[in-house]
């Protein structure tokens, strides 16, 4: 059963405080995505990870710092979390890398307000 | 600037008819095109992807027409029913110093109405 797990669904922060969302899949694909989700702007890229420890930032990394010690696993890290960074995070996953015809699987998103 | 622009954020179509989504790109240098959809509280997942050496795919009902002269790919979807009430959100994919990435548009909400 193909799937990519985002824990957790819902998570509600201070202004200040570090928030970490956990992305897992059992595909053993190489790369791995965090997107975020805002109305009207779609889906932006924050990290790429093309393997273990492997990772490239995307379009918007400011303010955000990723981590992939296993290749299942793939963490969104948040700094002393601002409210701007209210928004849907989708984490996702490939079997190559994205662009060459790969079939992204997402995660079902955190909902992550900082308040 | 935003490089995958979907310019029209909602379309309704009567059931039965065709829904045509549109989406145009900046960078030339994409060579994967794809259709995502999207309901409510799930996740994305891919409907139909094409690479920049066809201008068409079908499948079923779906349609991906691209224009690469233009910066423009299509997805139609004929016959349309209430449950293709979705977001449908376009991808293109390009490589970049041997890094590939997928840049999403902004979506278009699509609502087929009985």
């Amino acid at each position: 059963d193909m799937k990519v797990t985002q824990m957790p669904r819902y998570l509600i922060k201070r202004m200040g405080e570090n928030v970490l969302l956990e992305c897992g899949q059992d595909m053993s694909h190489e790369t791995m995505y965090w997107y975020r989700q805002d109305p009207g702007l779609g889906l932006q890229l924050i990290y790429i990870s093309y393997d273990v420890d492997s990772n490239s930032e995307g379009d918007i990394p400011k303010g955000y710092r990723v981590s992939r010690k296993k290749r299942e696993h793939f963490s969104l890290i948040l700094d002393s979390a601002k409210t701007n960074q209210t928004s849907v995070y989708f984490c996702a996953s490939s079997l190559g890398q994205g662009a060459r015809a790969e079939t992204l699987y997402f995660g079902s998103g955190t909902r992550l307000t900082v308040l | 600037g935003q490089q995958v622009k979907q310019s029209s954020p909602s379309l309704t179509v009567q059931e039965g008819g065709i829904s045509i989504l549109n989406c145009d790109y900046e960078n030339d240098m994409f060579d994967y095109f794809a259709w995502y959809k999207k309901y409510p509280d799930n996740s994305p997942t891919l409907l139909i992807s094409v690479r920049s050496n066809v201008d068409k795919r079908e499948d079923g009902r779906l349609t991906v027409f691209l224009n690469k002269s233009g910066k423009h790919f299509s997805l139609h979807i004929t016959a349309s029913q209430p449950e293709d009430t979705a977001v449908y959100l376009c991808a293109a994919g390009v490589n970049q110093g041997g890094s590939a990435k997928l840049i999403f548009g902004e979506g278009t909400k699509l609502t087929v109405s009985s």
